[in-house]
């Protein structure tokens, strides 16, 4: 089967860093994505790992290790706005993506 | 970025009736959109592949009968779910790919089944 690994909760203080870890087991892999989704909304694209190593995009940067099967988003100087779930994705064939179990940041003042 | 649409919002039905929704790309084709339902508090589940001008693709467990989908155009796909049922009320979210790496996804679509 396919999972994706994800700790359910994490909580923060305003301007700290915080990393969020996915490891994944896959029958198939292109790529971890990263999605940021506010309650009741859409999911956002954030970030796209296709080899090894940091990629970063502002305040994000994701990392992956595809020999570990995981990889993580961490998100630095944290806001209240980036109070929100966050999903790691695996690509897979036909480019359907394959969702992680989520992870619930609260940050807090 | 691309844009992708889903109309209704929100619907609320009776039980045993059918609800469509729709998800559009509105500034790019898409030969290929996905569609998920997502639980409160739960991750996005992929139910199928929706592929312009063929049989969409269904993911194990997922009912094609009950969920029917037609990719009409490049730029529309339609979820019914037929004879819904209370265990039917999720949100639904469909996606597509404007090419890259990256998959846009549509505001969702709330379905309550009383």
């Amino acid at each position: 089967g396919q999972s994706l690994e994800q700790p359910s909760e994490v909580t923060a203080v305003e301007g700290a860093i915080v990393q969020i870890n996915c490891t994944y087991q896959t029958s198939g892999f292109y790529g971890l994505s990263w999605y940021q989704q506010h309650d009741g909304g859409a999911p956002t694209f954030l970030s796209y790992n296709g080899l090894d190593g940091l990629e970063e995009t502002g305040r994000f940067s994701s990392f992956l290790s595809r020999s570990d099967s995981y990889g993580y988003l961490l998100l630095q100087e944290l806001q209240m706005k980036d109070s929100a779930s966050y999903f790691c994705a695996v690509g897979g064939a036909t480019n359907k993506l394959i969702f992680g179990t989520g992870t619930l940041l609260a940050v807090q003042p | 970025g691309a844009v992708v649409s889903q109309h209704p919002s929100w619907v609320i039905c009776k039980s045993g009736t059918s609800v469509k929704i729709e998800c559009r790309s509105l500034d790019f084709q898409a030969t290929t959109m996905f569609w998920y339902r997502q639980f409160p508090k739960q991750s996005l589940m992929l139910m199928a592949t929706s592929n312009e001008g063929s049989k969409a693709t269904y993911e194990q467990g997922v009912e094609k009968d009950k969920f029917l989908i037609n990719h009409a155009s490049l730029t529309l796909s339609t979820l019914t779910v037929t004879s819904a049922h209370p265990e039917d009320s999720s949100f639904y979210i469909c996606s597509a790919r404007a090419g890259g790496n990256e998959q846009f996804f549509g505001p969702g679509t709330r379905l309550t089944v009383l």
